[in-house]
């Protein structure tokens, strides 16, 4: 996994209660992409964020969702009320940027909603 | 629009037999590049393979190998005298060759070779 950082690793949260996945990605890539993944199934794409910006959240919900990826420190993606259909694990995948390159991915926060 | 196909759900197998694991994709793009990643129980992925879209030259590591055919747009791996250590969940991924990069999955395989 080249170095992407995830914390935490497992995070239970009961219905209502937030939720704050972070993702360091490796040092000097200025690119993030959260997936999620839902229990027996494959990753699906949620959010591609470059340093201060978002640059296409086609895959995140409209609502309860949110993401950043600030100036300084780790990438947020941030689910506000969770519910119980929220239980995934969430990845992160770092980029350097450019089409010869590619993402490398964290080792996923295990999200349990109760 | 960008679609890949995992048509097997689950494969059993004892070790030591050859299992070919399935991969279909679907893309207008003449370049992009797709990825074999597998999941082992603990749930991180592993990196497997990266192949770009003008390279149709099969590859081997080891035990392992990929088939690539833009004809039938598929990229099956192959994995040769298989051992309990390779029972997981197998990935194929397609990403477009832009600068937005974004992976499409399949639903995975999932492998169990029993002793």
């Amino acid at each position: 996994n080249a170095g992407v950082m995830q914390n935490p690793r497992h995070l239970v949260r009961r219905r209502g209660q937030e939720a704050r996945l972070r993702c360091s990605p490796v040092k000097g890539h200025s690119h993030v992409y959260w997936y999620r993944q839902l229990p027996e199934e494959g990753l699906k794409f949620m959010v591609y964020l470059q340093k201060e910006n978002i640059i296409d959240e086609s895959g995140m919900p409209k609502e309860r969702f949110s993401a950043e990826f600030p100036k300084e420190g780790p990438s947020i993606l941030r689910i506000q009320q969770v519910v119980r259909g929220d239980s995934a694990a969430y990845f992160c995948a770092s980029f350097r940027g450019g089409v010869q390159e590619t993402q490398y991915f964290g080792p996923g926060t295990r999200l349990l909603v109760l | 629009a960008q679609k890949v196909t995992q048509a097997q759900t689950e494969i059993s197998v004892v070790e030591k037999e050859d299992v070919t694991l399935d991969c279909v994709y679907e893309t207008r793009d003449t370049t992009y590049y797709l990825f074999w990643y597998k999941q082992p129980p603990s749930g991180e992925l592993v990196f497997l393979i990266r192949r770009n879209s003008f390279d149709e030259q099969n590859e081997i590591s080891g035990r392992y190998s990929w088939n690539f055919q833009k004809s039938t747009s598929s990229f099956n791996f192959t994995i040769t005298a298989s051992q309990v250590v390779d029972s997981a969940v197998y990935f194929c991924a397609l990403s477009r060759g832009d600068n937005f990069n974004k992976f499409y999955f399949g639903s995975g395989t999932k492998l169990n070779v029993k002793p």
